[in-house]
């Protein structure tokens, strides 16, 4: 079945500061990828999306290649500010289309010192 | 334009009690999905209502079950509390032809 894997943390950066964050994942046919932010007592939401091969999503600064043949889909961040930080979960959903339910990797807590 | 709003936001359940869970979904959005989010887990795929049907069901016992009504509202049940149903509850909504979901801020239940 699908499955995500996401790199161990938490993980603290200072202000400025380089973020990679490490996504792969497992799945039959072609999955589209996503990465979600949780903000302390909140739900979810959507950080940016990619629904084929090659896609770059982007967002608020963040960025994800859509990478099939290493299957990755990394999450990375030229200068991360104190707001950055949160829990990131990467996602995929599929084979059926976009519509189909979410597979989630157990998520990375970021913390960014000023 | 109110996003997914569910409600309680928390409640407290003792073990063997039976709990009902409310969702209403972003306007225009006709399908609805549940989650689980234990703590320090990624949310788990509960099922997905589309049509006042269930479409999709995660790995979850018979134990949970919901319901979609006419206005694309849903509302998910659980019966026979566990102390390890304890969880963030993530409610969903999506439109079929467009991609990606709106989450709700989720309820909080504690089984005690």
């Amino acid at each position: 079945g699908n499955s995500v894997t996401q790199m161990e943390g938490p993980v603290t950066l200072s202000e400025e500061a380089f973020l990679t964050i490490n996504c792969t994942y497992t799945a039959t046919g072609y999955p589209s990828l996503f990465w979600y932010v949780q903000y302390p007592g909140e739900g979810l939401q959507l950080l940016l999306k990619a629904t084929k091969a090659d896609d770059k999503g982007s967002n608020k600064g963040f960025e994800a290649t859509y990478r099939k043949e290493t299957t990755s889909f990394h999450l990375e961040k030229g200068s991360v500010q104190v707001s950055d930080s949160a829990v990131y979960f990467c996602a995929l959903s599929g084979p059926y289309g976009a519509n189909s339910k979410l597979t989630f990797g157990k998520g990375i807590t970021l913390s960014v010192r000023p | 334009d109110a996003g997914v709003t569910q409600s309680p936001t928390h409640l407290i359940k003792t073990r063997g009690q039976q709990v009902t869970l409310r969702c209403s979904p972003k306007s225009g959005h006709d399908t609805v999905s549940w989650y689980q989010q234990a703590l320090g887990q990624g949310p788990q795929f509960i099922f997905q209502y589309y049509e006042e049907e269930e479409r999709q069901r995660g790995n979850f016992p018979d134990r949970f079950s919901g319901h979609q009504f006419p206005n694309y509202s849903s509302e998910l049940n659980v019966n026979a509390l566990l102390l390890g149903d304890s969880a963030l509850y993530l409610c969903a909504s999506s439109i079929r032809v467009l991609e990606g979901y709106t989450f709700g801020s989720g309820t909080r239940l504690t089984v005690v």
